[in-house]
């Protein structure tokens, strides 16, 4: 069975400072990694999507890498803004089926 | 990314009521998905389809069914709501861009 997990589970760092967040799986046989975002109170919104045959994404400010060999996925913030401040998801899918695992989320508050 | 809609936003229902939640897409993919999210859990699959009465069940589908009678239409039924069920619901369809969400059903079962 794929597990997911996220370390920390809460990050508390000043304005303009880079963000490393961390995502492991336990099964390298994946399909396809997710990253999303989710406000306080409000559904979750897709960052990036990484394909299993790609080592990373960039979307602006984001960059996402995967190493499926090691089952460890990061994504990057750079320069963080308060606006930044949410929890971030990472989710996998498995090559048996289309099924999103999640990871328990990393909260991540930027202070102006 | 299909546009998800789920309704209602918030439901307040009494202990052995049903309860039915709605998710409607507009983008025709094929493959749809209820999840509940809860602190200390994450977010946990519920049911999921892959067409159009095609379904199948999730990691923490008892006291839940699901019926897809078209494709734009995933419906997820309490059958007879408890107090665990208190959650919040969310909706996703599987396109070429990965999930998309929706807002979420935010239930209470008192």
């Amino acid at each position: 069975k794929q597990e997911v997990t996220q370390i920390p589970a809460a990050l508390s760092v000043p304005e303009g400072e880079n963000l490393v967040l961390n995502c492991s799986f336990t099964d390298s046989a994946i399909y396809n990694l997710q990253w999303f975002r989710q406000d306080p109170g409000k559904g979750l919104t897709s960052l990036l999507l990484i394909q299993s045959s790609q080592r990373e994404q960039t979307s602006g400010r984001l960059n996402a890498s995967l190493d499926k060999s090691s089952g460890r996925s990061t994504l990057y913030i750079a320069a963080s803004q308060p606006g930044d401040s949410a929890t971030y998801l990472c989710a996998v899918i498995g090559t048996a089926g289309n099924k999103l695992t999640f990871g328990g989320g990393t909260r991540v508050l930027v202070k102006p | 990314d299909a546009g998800i809609t789920q309704s209602p936003r918030h439901k307040v229902t009494e202990t052995g009521t049903p309860v039915t939640l709605r998710c409607h897409q507009t983008e025709n993919h094929r493959y749809m998905y209820w999840y509940r999210q809860d602190p200390g859990h994450g977010l946990r699959l519920i049911h999921y389809s892959y067409g159009v009465k095609d379904t199948d069940k999730g990691e923490v589908s008892d006291g839940y069914s699901v019926s897809r009678s078209k494709t734009e239409d995933f419906l997820l039924t309490l059958e007879s709501a408890t107090s665990s069920q208190t959650s919040v619901y969310f909706c996703a369809a599987q396109g070429l861009d990965g999930y998309t969400f929706g807002s979420g059903t935010r239930l209470t079962v008192v």
